[in-house]
């Protein structure tokens, strides 16, 4: 069965600086796609990057980029010079291929930004 | 352009009362789902549709029902509320198009049921 997975239930990381946010999947699709959400405290959901597992190269949206890494089967984002505005809820979520739109998420990563 | 619109965002029901969560998108996305989120658990899909007319179950389907008379629009029926069903509810719409593009959340329901 499809499964995303998100180990770390809460980062911290000092303004400026750069983080990382761990996602692993499992699926037996050849085609899939993966995405980043992120959840402010106001609730809605803003998409920032997308990863196709046909994608030679790794995804780059601004200051995010996803570290792809198919044969481990993870697909890590990546916060650059990171701002008080990160501070969130992110969400990695799997896309497989056919006629649905069926998305599955992790549990999600909190991270918190400090001055 | 108001992309996806959920109403009502926030709502109190006593169990065992119904309610339909309305969702509209006018971007004449093909794809429609519905997703309830619960702490600790990300977000999971209850049902979803690939066009008007067609509909079918997610993960946690019990307990809900759909329809999808038109492209723009996919209400969410809860006929017997139950403490249980207290979440936040998403609405989604995405384009068959394109297999990378992302989906459009709406703004999210706030349920409480007592």
């Amino acid at each position: 069965a499809q499964k995303i997975t998100q180990t770390q239930p809460g980062m911290f990381v000092q303004e400026k600086e750069a983080v990382t946010l761990d996602c692993t999947y499992d699926t037996s699709d050849q085609s899939y796609g993966l995405f980043w959400y992120k959840q402010p405290s106001s609730g809605e959901m803003i998409f920032l990057i997308y990863q196709g597992s046909y994608d030679e190269q790794n995804a780059t949206e601004g200051r995010y980029s996803l570290n792809f890494q198919k044969a481990r089967k993870s697909a890590n984002l990546v916060i650059s010079a990171s701002q008080l505005g990160d501070s969130a809820m992110y969400f990695c979520a799997m896309r497989e291929s056919g006629n649905t739109d069926k998305l599955i998420f992790g549990t999600g990563t909190r991270l918190q930004v400090f001055p | 352009n108001a992309g996806v619109t959920q109403t009502p965002k926030f709502q109190v029901l006593k169990t065992g009362q119904s309610m339909t969560l309305q969702c509209a998108q006018d971007m004449n996305h093909e794809y429609m789902s519905w997703y309830r989120q619960d702490p600790g658990m990300g977000l999971r899909l209850i049902h979803y549709s690939v066009g008007a007319g067609i509909t079918d179950q997610g993960e946690v389907p019990n307990g809900y029902n759909v329809s999808r008379s038109t492209t723009e629009d996919f209400p969410l029926r809860l006929l017997s509320a139950a403490p249980s069903q207290t979440s936040v509810y998403f609405c989604a719409s995405s384009s068959f198009d394109r297999f990378g593009t992302e989906a459009f959340f709406g703004q999210g329901t706030r349920l409480t049921v007592v």
